[in-house]
């Protein structure tokens, strides 16, 4: 059971845009920032989104990021095949004192 | 170009240990707080620990609380994570991470353990 929740999978079709949700709570998402991943099988995250809405250098901007109360979501737009990865939200928790993680979401590009 | 390099994964008995070291280079280790995350096979990114800039400050997930210990070595540039009595729901890729504002992540090393 992850401490932020997401949805499991997520699908678009070539070109269209589509987010994914990540809800937490006032200790960790309502406190701090967000960072986004993206994970291809048998590959390490590579950070995609930091600070809620940075992108961090070489990171495309079909990809965007933001916040609001307690929640967060990452937008990507103009998908193609090559976004089909798993995506983890982040954040600093001020009870653990360390990272909690989404579950993660499959993107499924059809 | 920051440089995160995990080493120490293997396989190992249950009760066993593992010392896992993090060599670090392009940027000021002893700046940043670090951290390590597991990922077990075919599931989600799990924290492990975090250490702060001077090693005086240190925690755990309560799933390794008590068997795993975080250090680091500053003049060394490098990051420790002592495994001890090791159960199979360890078994995972272990990455280190350089800590926020904009973190950065090893490949990993993978822990199995098993008889």
């Amino acid at each position: 059971q992850s401490v932020l929740t997401q949805p499991p999978s997520a699908s678009g079709t070539p070109g269209q845009r589509v987010t994914i949700s990540c809800s937490g709570s006032s200790s960790n998402i309502g406190s701090d920032t967000v960072n986004w991943y993206q994970q291809f099988p048998g590959t390490a995250p590579k950070l995609l989104i930091y600070r809620n809405d940075q992108r961090p250098s070489g990171v495309p901007d079909r990809f965007s990021g933001s916040k609001s109360g307690t929640s967060a979501s990452l937008a990507i737009s103009g998908l193609h095949s090559g976004d089909e990865a798993d995506y983890y939200c982040a954040a600093w928790d001020d009870i653990l004192s360390g990272w909690v993680f989404g579950g993660g979401t499959k993107l499924t590009v059809l | 170009e920051v440089q995160l390099v995990e080493s120490g994964g293997g396989l190992v008995q249950p009760g066993g240990s593992l010392r896992l070291s993090c060599a670090a280079s392009g940027f000021t280790f002893s700046s940043y707080w670090m951290h390590w995350v597991r990922q077990a096979p075919g599931k989600g990114l799990v924290w492990v620990s975090r250490i702060n800039t001077d090693g005086d400050s240190t925690k755990y997930a309560d799933s390794v609380k008590g068997r795993f210990t975080i250090s680091r070595d500053n003049a060394k540039n490098t990051l420790y994570l002592q495994m001890n009595s090791l159960i199979a729901e360890d078994t995972a890729v272990y990455y280190c991470a350089k800590g926020d504002p904009q973190p950065y992540w090893g490949q990993g090393t993978l822990v199995t353990v098993s008889s």
